[in-house]
């Protein structure tokens, strides 16, 4: 079975630092991945996804990722953290079928200090 | 656009009691996917329906029944609640199976 591991549960780090959320899938097919972000009591929102082709993806509010097939990895980086920026992430994998489920590792709680 | 909308936001019950949670998108969109989120295993598919009128179960369905009830509307009914489904529960949507989700707010439950 598919899962999804997010190595942290928390990341304390300061203001304007840089912080790097890591996640490992186990899956020896192509895969489809995404980083959610939320927000204290709020759902979730999409930061960013692969799909396929360049390994280095692009989000919102400064993010980015990088998708290591042999590694299994889609860590999360941003080179400069705001106060706004904490929140709970979650790494997230679409197996390989039509179905669209997701499956989510268990979240990293972001605490940005100033 | 309201988004994926969910009611309530709020809501306790006791044990053995039943409700349903509403949910709502206006995005035109096919798919829908009920959520619960506890603390340190992040979110659980309960169920989920590729399209109107098809539902499916997801990984962790018992105690939950579901209805898609058209295609901008899928409620999730607990028929007798327990403490172990004290939760927050998501709703989300989105175009076709392979395309991102969208999720609502959420509904904060405890069964005591």
């Amino acid at each position: 079975a598919q899962s999804v591991t997010q190595l942290d549960s928390q990341v304390p780090v300061f203001e304007e630092a840089p912080v790097e959320l890591r996640c490992n899938y186990s899956s020896s097919v192509s895969v489809y991945l995404f980083w959610y972000v939320q927000y204290p009591n709020q759902g979730l929102q999409l930061l960013l996804k692969y799909l396929s082709g360049s390994t280095l993806v692009k989000g919102i509010n400064g993010f980015e990722a990088e998708f290591n097939k042999s590694q299994t990895s889609f860590h999360l980086r941003k080179p400069s953290v705001h106060i706004s920026d904490t929140a709970e992430y979650f790494c997230a994998v679409r197996p390989p079928s039509n179905t669209g489920k997701l499956i989510f590792g268990q979240g990293t709680t972001l605490q940005v200090k100033p | 656009n309201a988004g994926v909308t969910q009611t309530p936001k709020f809501q306790v019950l006791k044990t053995g009691q039943s409700m349903t949670l509403q949910c709502a998108q206006d995005m035109n969109h096919n798919s829908m996917y009920w959520y619960r989120q506890d603390p340190g295993m992040g979110l659980r598919l309960i169920y989920y329906s590729a399209s109107e009128g098809t539902t499916d179960k997801g990984e962790v369905p018992n105690g939950y029944n579901v209805s898609r009830l058209n295609k901008r509307e899928f409620s999730l009914r607990l028929e007798s609640a327990a403490p172990s489904q004290t939760s927050v529960y998501f709703c989300a949507s989105s175009y076709a199976n392979l395309n991102e989700q969208f999720f609502g707010p959420g509904t904060r439950l405890t069964v005591l």
